[in-house]
């Protein structure tokens, strides 16, 4: 248990559906990020929220929409995926985002299936 | 460019085995991660470490800052170290990004 849960743990999803995953941490931090782990590449930053604000979009499409509504929740709204989308989608959280010293904890991930 | 690496891509070893995984980074860094993923997806942190040498039970790890690599060791290894390992970095110029590697995938074999 790293402080840091999700849900749902597993989505299958049409291309037309809307859904959204859910992030929550209880380790009282200040930075949120949403991370894609496709099979057979290394994992990638998405989002990067600190003190409730978005500080980077790693050039995600738009069918990905994030929310952070405060510093405990983050939201990754999904709308029109492409199979290609399928993925495992992590959420973790740090201290603050902004200079070194910041070690991030990973919640267990949304295992997400395009149909 | 930036690049982290991680060697060796893949390993096996036979239960009580001793190994050492690697992670070659390009640049000056201020953050440095070593994961544990899991079959199930979680990633399990073992250590956070930009410098130094620490230890934790039959795992520790050294980062060589001024020679851009760190080092993972697993002694005594056990079938549930396997899994792959993820080295992360937050280089220090000016970007505020955990770049992963490519992972070592261990099987742990009895």
């Amino acid at each position: 248990e790293t402080g840091v849960t999700q849900t749902p743990r597993h989505l299958v999803m049409g291309m037309t559906n809307k859904k959204s995953l859910k992030c929550e941490q209880h380790l009282g931090h200040n930075a949120m990020y949403w991370y894609k782990q496709s099979a057979k590449k290394p994992l990638e930053l998405m989002f990067v929220y600190n003190f409730k604000e978005q500080t980077e979009n790693n050039s995600v499409p738009s069918r990905f929409s994030p929310e952070c509504p405060n510093s405990s929740h983050l939201f990754l709204h999904l709308h029109t995926l492409q199979p290609e989308d399928s993925a495992l989608y992590l959420c973790a959280s740090s201290l603050t985002s902004g200079g070194g010293a910041n070690e991030q904890f990973f919640g267990p991930g949304t295992r997400l299936t395009v149909l | 460019g930036i690049q982290v690496e991680q060697s060796p891509p893949d390993l096996i070893l036979q239960e009580g085995a001793n190994s050492t995984l690697r992670c070659n980074f390009s640049d000056s860094v201020n953050n440095l991660q070593w994961f544990h993923q899991n079959p199930w997806g979680q990633l399990i942190n073992l250590f956070y470490i930009p410098s130094g040498t620490k230890q934790n039970g039959r795992l520790s790890a050294t980062t060589v800052a001024t020679e851009r690599y760190s080092l993972l060791y697993i002694s005594s290894s056990q079938t549930t170290d396997s899994g792959v390992y993820f080295c992360a970095v937050m280089f220090s110029g000016g970007y505020n990004k955990l770049i992963f590697g490519a992972g070592t995938r261990l099987a742990v074999h009895p």
